[in-house]
């Protein structure tokens, strides 16, 4: 298993400015994911964090919009800029457990980051 | 692409009754799947998963889910219910994304409420 932390916990911003979240693991990992959960939405995948290379970015997510670094193993940031109020969301990390030999598919997850944009 | 749908967005059950929560998928390939579970204030941790194999498979806390492949479904099941099994559940299917890269596609959640 996985220990995820997310600074901030929560955060209030305004209109036009930018965030960033950063993600700690307790372990080493290849693969780090951000995810978005819109209120009343579903888990959804904005990015595939891999150390030492840009990041993979899903349909609809561009990453001017949502830049993302990826230092070392057990680091991640996510950037949210220009923020409007659509992009109030909880934002999630999170790591996969390659369990070895083989990879188990499971996804173990930060508590996430709930920003509200006024 | 994959998709999943969970058909009920919040379930109400008294204490011991029994609890199945709908879970179905569509995505022309081979799947893995996951239930998911949030308690209140908590992060997301895994119920269960189906890889291969058995198609029930059994989770944590007394859930099982069955994995039907020719309904694409994967319903969660626990046949008496605790007030602390009062959280958000979320369905989700292992496939290929677009970008090429292997993902989780997630269920809108269903919440559970259990009231003692």
């Amino acid at each position: 298993s996985a220990v995820i932390s997310q600074k901030p916990s929560r955060d209030i911003c305004q209109r036009g400015t930018s965030l960033t979240i950063q993600c700690q693991v307790d372990s080493q990992v290849t693969m780090m994911f951000w995810y978005r959960q819109q209120p009343g939405q579903s888990l959804t995948l904005i990015a595939t964090a891999n150390q030492g290379s840009e990041a993979t970015y899903e349909s609809g997510f561009v990453i001017d919009k949502f830049p993302i670094s990826r230092p070392n193993l057990t680091f991640s940031t996510l950037t949210v800029s220009n923020m409007s109020p659509e992009d109030s969301s909880i934002y999630l990390c999170s790591v996969e457990d390659r369990g070895g030999a083989r990879n188990t598919g499971e996804l173990f997850f930060g508590e996430g980051s709930r920003l509200t944009v006024l | 692409a994959q998709s999943v749908s969970q058909h009920n967005h919040h379930v109400i059950l008294s204490e011991a009754a029994s609890l199945e929560l709908g879970c179905n998928y569509s995505y022309g390939g081979t799947v893995n799947l996951f239930w998911y579970v949030q308690y209140p204030g908590q992060h997301l941790q895994l119920l269960l998963k189906y890889f291969s194999g058995d198609p029930l498979v059994k989770g944590i806390k007394g859930f099982e889910a069955e994995f039907i492949k020719s309904k694409f479904s994967f319903n969660l099941r626990k046949p008496s219910v605790q007030w602390s099994d009062t959280a958000e559940y979320f369905c989700a299917v292992r496939g290929r994304s677009g970008a090429g890269s292997y993902q989780l596609t997630f269920g809108k959640g269903t919440k559970l409420s259990v009231i003692p």
